[in-house]
């Protein structure tokens, strides 16, 4: 099963706060998490983590990979009104020929001033 | 170095009729993915194309077609269209070290009237 939930599905904030976003993912032939951020239309890459409890840090993005409860979560800090997006969370699976990703349904960040 | 670029931007088609959306690889990609992404969902993996050969394929039937080209960029094709095929088709790339980390263009949005 490829399976991939995050929560919550919306969240509101003001300019300031910050804010931790969940992706819980199922375990069979697990690979790769994806984080992107999508505003308008592309996708856009932030992080992948492979490995477990190593923190990946861009800016006041942060992101965190625990491979025995099978999640991972986003934070953003001191959040501004140009963090307002989609935030899509993937995995890929090892195993197979192909490289495809298996999203979930996003969360959808809006931050007001 | 350019990005993934796809074209055209948005595109209205009847129940039906057929479409070839396009997809330029960012510099170096030898892998491209398309996914459809429904309004508010994550995007749905549809195939994924390796050196001109297909190299995996989502729950889509076959009127989704593709192809790649030697310079590495893609066509998508969908035949007899229905309603619900109306998306925002997204191709991805990926530099064939990194296979998992791809990178989207900005997408194509469909209407199927």
């Amino acid at each position: 099963e490829d399976k991939v939930v995050q929560s919550p599905l919306s969240l509101v904030v003001h300019e300031g706060d910050t804010v931790t976003l969940n992706c819980s993912y199922e375990v069979t032939n697990f690979r790769s998490l994806l984080w992107y951020k999508q505003e308008k239309k592309a996708p856009t890459f932030l992080f992948m983590l492979t490995s477990s409890g190593i923190e990946k840090k861009s800016g006041r993005l942060s992101s965190i990979l625990d491979k025995k409860e099978l999640f991972s979560i986003l934070n953003i800090t001191a959040t501004q009104t140009g963090d307002s997006a989609v935030y899509l969370c993937a995995r890929t699976r090892s195993g197979g020929s192909n490289y495809k990703l298996t999203f979930g349904k996003g969360t959808l960040l809006t931050v007001n001033p | 170095e350019t990005g993934v670029t796809q074209s055209p931007t948005h595109l209205i088609k009847t129940r039906g009729q057929q479409v070839t959306l396009r997809c330029s690889s960012q510099s170096g990609h030898n892998t491209v993915s398309w996914y459809q992404q429904a309004l508010g969902q994550g995007p749905q993996f549809i195939f994924q194309y390796y050196r001109e050969e297909e190299n995996g394929r989502g729950n889509f039937p076959p009127r989704f077609s593709g192809l790649q080209f030697p310079n590495y960029s893609s066509e998508l094709n969908v035949n007899a269209l229905e309603l619900d095929d109306s998306a925002l088709y997204l191709c991805a790339s990926s530099f064939p070290e990194h296979m998992d980390e791809q990178f989207f263009g900005p997408g194509t949005r469909l209407t199927v009237l």
